[in-house]
């Protein structure tokens, strides 16, 4: 099994919701990363877990809100989003935190709109 | 401030003709990786090179990383419908844990 399975795969929000992405791998990976992408542009790291534990949170606004329950699963709670934040949001999962050798594994992406 | 930026960002071409996208940098690398994306889809890495000058054949596709580790080159050879997509290298800094990407190279091949 090679795959990252990320859902919803679409996700239409207002602005005072609450919601919830989750991805899941079973690769054996030990290290998680959430992705924000626009159209057409490069993928924008957001966080990285490694051993289930946040590594690296690249300055994100406090209204996306990881969690690493296991390490298996990956989640990320959306609360208060603004507009601009609609993207595909792509969850990734490596055998360890990013290295010479690591390969990124990517899931399919959560398309987020934000009404 | 992007740390490795592509050339072209979008290509457009007929079948059958060849071309090649570069991904430029200041910054050396220890590895750099090539991912192609489609629509609606998440990146999926083609190869990853290490050795500075080094050269990887992935049948149509050649990829090669620059001497002095700070730059690569993608070529692909009689474009086929089949290699639309976006195209994005990612970087690893000697320093770094993570790997930056590319601006990114949107290529349509046009049947």
């Amino acid at each position: 099994d090679t795959e990252v399975t990320q859902t919803p795969k679409h996700l239409v929000m207002g602005m005072t919701n609450k919601k919830s992405l989750k991805c899941e791998q079973h690769m054996g990976h030990r290290a998680m990363y959430w992705y924000k992408q626009k159209a057409k542009k490069p993928p924008e790291l957001m966080f990285v877990y490694s051993y289930e534990k946040l590594s690296i949170n690249e300055s994100v606004p406090s209204r996306f809100s990881p969690e690493c329950p296991n390490s298996s699963l990956l989640n990320l709670h959306l609360h208060a989003l603004q507009p601009e934040d609609s993207a595909l949001y792509l969850c990734a999962s490596s055998r360890y935190i990013q290295g010479i050798n690591e390969k990124l594994f990517f899931g399919s992406g959560t398309q987020l709109s934000v009404l | 401030t992007q740390l490795l930026e592509q050339s072209p960002q979008f290509l457009s071409i007929q079948e059958g003709e060849n071309l090649t996208v570069y991904c430029n940098s200041s910054s050396v690398f220890s590895s750099l990786q090539w991912y192609r994306q489609e629509p609606g889809e998440g990146p999926v890495l083609l190869v990853t090179v290490v050795t500075g000058g080094e050269v990887k054949k992935l049948k149509r596709l050649t990829f090669q990383f620059g001497d002095a580790r700070k730059d690569s080159s993608l070529h692909i050879t009689a474009a086929q419908p089949g290699d639309t997509g976006l195209y994005l290298c990612a970087g690893l800094l000697n320093t770094g844990n993570q790997f930056y990407f590319g601006t990114g190279t949107s290529l349509t091949v046009i049947p």
